[in-house]
């Protein structure tokens, strides 16, 4: 099993671009996530899908949407980018969404926006 | 994350000393807690987590230690090795999103040979 897999890992995109951060998982998941990490802030939470179907905004989801096209994939996109936005961006899967129950996350995507 | 602190941020021990870094929450509804580590450019990794209705949990040099009632809970590492250095996060859970982790901003523990 891979676990949770994200694609790409490095992108440099200018001002006003747009992308799609690509996350998979095969651990039959429920429930899936994407963070963002910068210096001295933790993780912060951008989106949630607590199940196929369903998507819900975090701490964080200004600049971002989310797509959950299956039980196994769950991507975020950037309409325009901004230096804001500079960051790397962690995507995660938990087997159920309720209590107990730990976070698998992916490698990671740093992103730098100019 | 929101109303999640971590202390210290920075932590500095020599090797075969014990470090103690901890999480204060304010949802008292919050009922599991996991520790994740993270090593220079890679991903957090859970290391020890513990569920409301334990007082303590231990593995192998880890531990973690709830109080509920003060919603504090704490990571305990002894005999600390050179492959400890990392970052940690205590991440309680958010029940207000869909049980998502919410992160402190980390504690940088560099353990000296």
């Amino acid at each position: 099993n891979a676990g949770v897999t994200q694609t790409p890992k490095f992108q440099v995109l200018k001002t006003g671009q747009s992308m799609t951060l690509q996350c998979a998982q095969d651990m039959n998941h429920n429930s899936m996530y994407w963070y963002r990490q910068d210096p001295g802030m933790g993780l912060r939470l951008i989106y949630y899908s607590a199940s196929e179907g369903t998507t819900d905004k975090g701490e964080v989801p200004n600049g971002y949407n989310v797509s959950r096209l299956n039980k196994r994939e769950f991507s975020l996109r950037l309409e325009s980018a901004a230096p804001s936005q500079t960051s790397v961006y962690f995507c995660a899967s938990s087997e159920h969404g309720g209590s107990y129950s730990p976070l698998h996350f992916g490698n990671g995507t740093r992103l730098t926006v100019t | 994350g929101e109303n999640v602190e971590q202390h210290p941020s920075t932590l500095s021990v020599q090797e075969g000393d014990s470090a103690v870094i901890k999480c204060t929450y304010s949802d008292s509804a919050s009922n599991y807690f996991p520790w994740y580590k993270q090593e220079l450019g890679k991903r957090p990794q859970l290391i020890i987590d513990i569920r409301s209705n334990v007082g303590e949990k231990k593995d192998q040099r880890i531990a973690v230690t709830l109080n509920k009632t003060a919603k504090h809970f704490s990571l305990h590492i002894t005999e600390t090795q050179p492959e400890d250095s990392a970052v940690y996060f205590c991440a309680p859970e958010d029940r207000n999103s869909g049980y998502a982790l919410n992160f402190g901003k980390g504690t940088s523990l560099l353990v000296t040979p």
